[in-house]
Formats: C-alpha cells, structure tokens, sequence
C-alpha cells in the first residue's frame, strides 16, 4: 500500500540556517504529494504541494520538488526564522482518496 | 473566512459517556474525514464522507460514528467511550475527493476520556 517516511525530528537549527526535512513515498500510480505545518495548539496547515513529477511547490519561502525518480518530497528552506518552528507532516493522496500522512518531524529555530 | 469549525475545543468525559464532536464548513466543500493524531502515530483517518449520504471507514473506525446528512456538517459520535479513544481529533475538508486539492482542517478537539 500507498506510505510516506519523514525523517525523525526533533530538528533544531539557528535562525537563518538551510532547512532541509526529507520525505520519501511509496505508491501506485501518480500521487499528489503536500506538505502541512502544524503551529503549537492549531490545526494543520497547507503549506505547499506539487500534483506531478518535476512540480516544484512553495510558498512562504518553502520549496519542494516531486522526483519520481527518488520518490522523494524533501522540504527545504534557505533561511528559516523562530516563527517557522513548527510540526511538519509530509502527506501523500493517491488513487483510493485517502490521504497517508508521515509521523511528522518537529522543526525548532533558536534565536 | 473559508474555515473548517469544530466543537468543542477540549473534553473530558467519563467511560461510556456519549458524545458527539460537531464539524462544519462553510466552502461547500464534498469531502469531509476525520484524524486523530496521537503521539508517534501521526494522524490515523478514522471515517471519511465523499459527499452527502455517503461515508466509509478509514484505518482506525472502530468505537466511532458518523453522519453525513447535510453537506457542510460531519459529526463524530463516541457511543460509549473508552480511554483509549483520548486523543487530539481533526476534522478537514477538500473540495473534491480527488487528491490533488489539498485539506482544510478544523483546530482540533482534544479528548479525555478518564
């Protein structure tokens, strides 16, 4: 079946340093491939996606590209700040209409 | 503002207590589903509506109910609950069950059942 692997968190960097969450899938067929934040206390949040390979989604200076080839989603980030700390889930929706969601990995910025 | 609403925010109830956890969206949105998201698990689907009158489980749906009777509500319901129901539950919406649109989730109703 259809999964998502995120790498393990916490991740804890300076302010201004490069961010980057790997993300790797399996599925059948061509999946729709997001990325979701999660602030302390809130809901989740669409943050991004890409719905083929060599999409490149982004948004709020986030980036990641869909390659088939690694089936592979990896979040990054140039220059993160204290308020991108968050919970990032890396989620996958394929041909059954369900989504699969990763185990999430807990990015903290210090100041 | 487009949204996702779910009550309450937080619930403590007692084993075999019913009750019901409400959701509602104001996007007109067909797909509605249900998380909850413990600890080192993520977030497990529990039930899912494809639209009006229409709902199957998800991965976890057991000791759960829902209903779809009108297109902007999707309740929640516990028949008798037990302690291992208590979690942080979600609701979320897309505009189609076809996977490429994205959710919208609700903040969350965080369950205690003691």
């Amino acid at each position: 079946g259809n999964s998502v692997t995120q790498m393990e968190g916490p991740v804890t960097l300076s302010e201004e340093a490069f961010l980057t969450i790997n993300c790797t899938y399996t599925a059948t067929g061509y999946p729709s491939l997001f990325w979701y934040v999660q602030y302390p206390g809130e809901g989740l949040q669409l943050l991004l996606k890409a719905t083929k390979a060599d999409d490149k989604g982004s948004n709020k200076g986030f980036e990641a590209t869909y390659r088939k080839e690694t089936t592979s989603f990896h979040l990054e980030k140039g220059s993160v700040q204290v308020s991108d700390s968050a919970v990032y889930f890396c989620a996958l929706a394929g041909g059954t209409y369900k989504y699969i969601f990763g185990t999430g990995t807990r990015l903290k910025v210090l100041a | 503002e487009a949204q996702v609403t779910q009550n309450p925010r937080y619930l403590i109830t007692v084993t075999g207590k019913k009750l019901t956890v409400t959701c509602s969206q104001n996007m007109n949105h067909e797909y509605m589903s249900w998380y909850r998201q413990d600890p080192g698990l993520g977030l497990r689907q529990i039930y899912y509506s494809m639209n009006v009158e229409v709902t199957d489980k998800g991965d976890v749906p057991e000791g759960y109910k829902v209903s779809r009777k009108e297109k902007r509500n999707f309740p929640l319901i516990l028949e008798s609950p037990s302690p291992n129901q208590t979690s942080l539950y979600f609701c979320a919406s897309s505009l189609s069950a076809r996977g490429n649109y994205g959710y919208t989730f609700g903040s969350g109703t965080r369950l205690t059942v003691v």
